[in-house]
């Protein structure tokens, strides 16, 4: 599976953009990248998914270069809601062993008004 | 829309004692996992099914016991349990093609 590095923590302020960059630079072909987020006491939701270039939906967008050895979430215009663990996952969704998932640290992501 | 869910939601343990976790989803999943997650930690995968009446062992089996006798049940078993078991476990189940989706987690200590 490939690993995963992604920032420990980040600041930002209520308005502005967030972007967040995830290395994975040993992904392999049939690999999607997959972003989750989750708040205390809660588990993992999905945000987005893409395999290449740029994918965007109502509340993220994420890009991915074309060597696909990172990623970027943008979350657009944060409020303090956002404030969670963001985490970025790489595998083959399509596998039917399914998706075994390697969760790294995350990136606590910290909104102040 | 139920989706994933966990029960208990929280369990306090004596060491040596079993215990059972039940996770059940509504979205005819093939699918499902059992995760823990520590203090400060990301999500580590205990065991994992690809369909009714299999299972598979992930990162970090020993200890735990699963089954999945019905597609939309996945069960964890904790036969002894250890101070080391303390921790949040979640659940999730997917399809081919599909993000997972998480329950809310089972809140576990162990004295």
């Amino acid at each position: 599976l490939a690993k995963t590095t992604q920032p420990i923590s980040m600041d930002s302020y209520e308005g502005q953009e967030v972007n967040i960059t995830c290395s994975h630079n040993n992904i392999a072909t049939n690999d999607y990248i997959t972003w989750y987020q989750q708040f205390p006491s809660q588990g993992p939701r999905f945000i987005i998914q893409g395999y290449k270039t740029k994918v965007t939906n109502e509340v993220a967008s994420l890009f991915i270069p074309a060597d696909r050895k990172s990623s970027t979430l943008s979350l657009p215009r944060v409020s303090l809601s956002d404030t969670a663990v963001y985490y970025c996952l790489v595998g083959d969704i399509r596998k039917a062993a399914g998706n075994k998932l390697t969760f790294g640290g995350g990136t606590r992501v910290l909104v102040k008004p | 829309n139920a989706g994933v869910t966990q029960t208990p939601k929280f369990r306090v343990l004596k060491t040596g004692q079993s215990m059972t976790l039940l996770c059940a989803q509504d979205m005819n999943h093939e699918y499902m996992y059992w995760y823990r997650q520590d203090p400060g930690m990301g999500l580590r995968l205990i065991h994992y099914s690809v369909g009714e009446g299999t299972t598979a062992k992930g990162e970090v089996p020993d200890g735990y016991n699963v089954s999945r006798l019905k597609k939309q049940n996945f069960l964890l078993g904790l036969e002894s349990a250890a101070p080391s078991q303390t921790s949040v476990y979640f659940c999730a189940s997917t399809g081919i093609n599909q993000p997972q989706h998480f329950g809310d987690g089972t809140r576990l200590s162990i004295l």
